[in-house]
């Protein structure tokens, strides 16, 4: 079955600092990885993806994500982090399969709330 | 390129009544995905629509319903409303819905029941 966890509710950093939003997988086979971004009161935004190839990927705004398969981790992070960073960012993944019950879905860790402050 | 377009962005409805949603996807794209968001549960799948065939259902009581026109646009319905179904509701789009192609959200319409 295909899970994602994000392990940590609550990210907070200083404005210029690098960041890290962390995020673990469970699927069966290589999986498609997705980070998405959402601001209060919006739809959420994505910001980059990881099918295959390179390890680091690199998206919007500055982010990239580092995918590792021996540790099924897909990590989000950025060199240097604005206050218009803080948003809610969510990790997914899909079943490259796409087969029956996984036909056009995504599924979503719980989020996880960064802060930067000035 | 205009973006996915959910109206209408804030709703309030009673218990027992029912309620429309609409999803305009983005130009040429044909696969429409719904998902519900709650502070409690996340964002859980309801279902997905290509070339007005539903193809995937999540696990929601049959009070959710969907359709998707020839023109791509989708619509859902939810039935006999329960405050649990307050909620953000989520349409995304993607090309054909092949499973490395990102899937695009709207702003959601937020549904509050009273």
């Amino acid at each position: 079955a295909q899970s994602v966890a994000q392990p940590e509710d609550q990210v907070n950093v200083a404005e210029g600092n690098p960041l890290t939003v962390k995020c673990t997988y469970s699927v069966s086979g290589n999986p498609y990885l997705f980070w998405y971004v959402q601001y209060p009161n919006r739809g959420l935004q994505f910001l980059l993806k990881y099918i295959t190839g390179d390890n680091l990927v690199k998206g919007s705004y500055g982010f990239e994500a580092e995918f590792n398969k021996s540790q099924t981790s897909f990590h989000l992070k950025k060199p240097s982090a604005l206050v218009s960073d803080s948003a809610l960012y969510f990790c997914a993944v899909r079943d490259p399969g796409d087969r029956g019950s996984t036909l056009g879905r995504l599924y979503f860790g719980r989020g996880t709330q960064l802060t930067v402050w000035p | 390129k205009a973006g996915v377009t959910q109206t209408p962005r804030y709703l309030i409805k009673t218990r027992g009544q029912q309620v429309t949603l609409s999803c305009s996807p983005i130009s040429g794209h044909r696969s429409v995905s719904w998902y519900q968001q709650t502070p409690g549960q996340g964002l859980q799948f309801l279902f997905e629509y290509f070339s007005e065939t539903q193809r995937n259902k999540g696990n929601f009581p049959g009070r959710f319903s969907g359709r998707q026109f020839s023109n791509s646009r989708s619509e859902m319905n939810v039935s006999t409303l329960e405050l649990g179904d307050s909620a953000l509701y989520l349409c995304a789009s993607s090309l054909t819905g092949e499973s490395n192609q990102p899937q695009h959200f709207g702003d959601g319409t937020r549904l509050s029941i009273l």
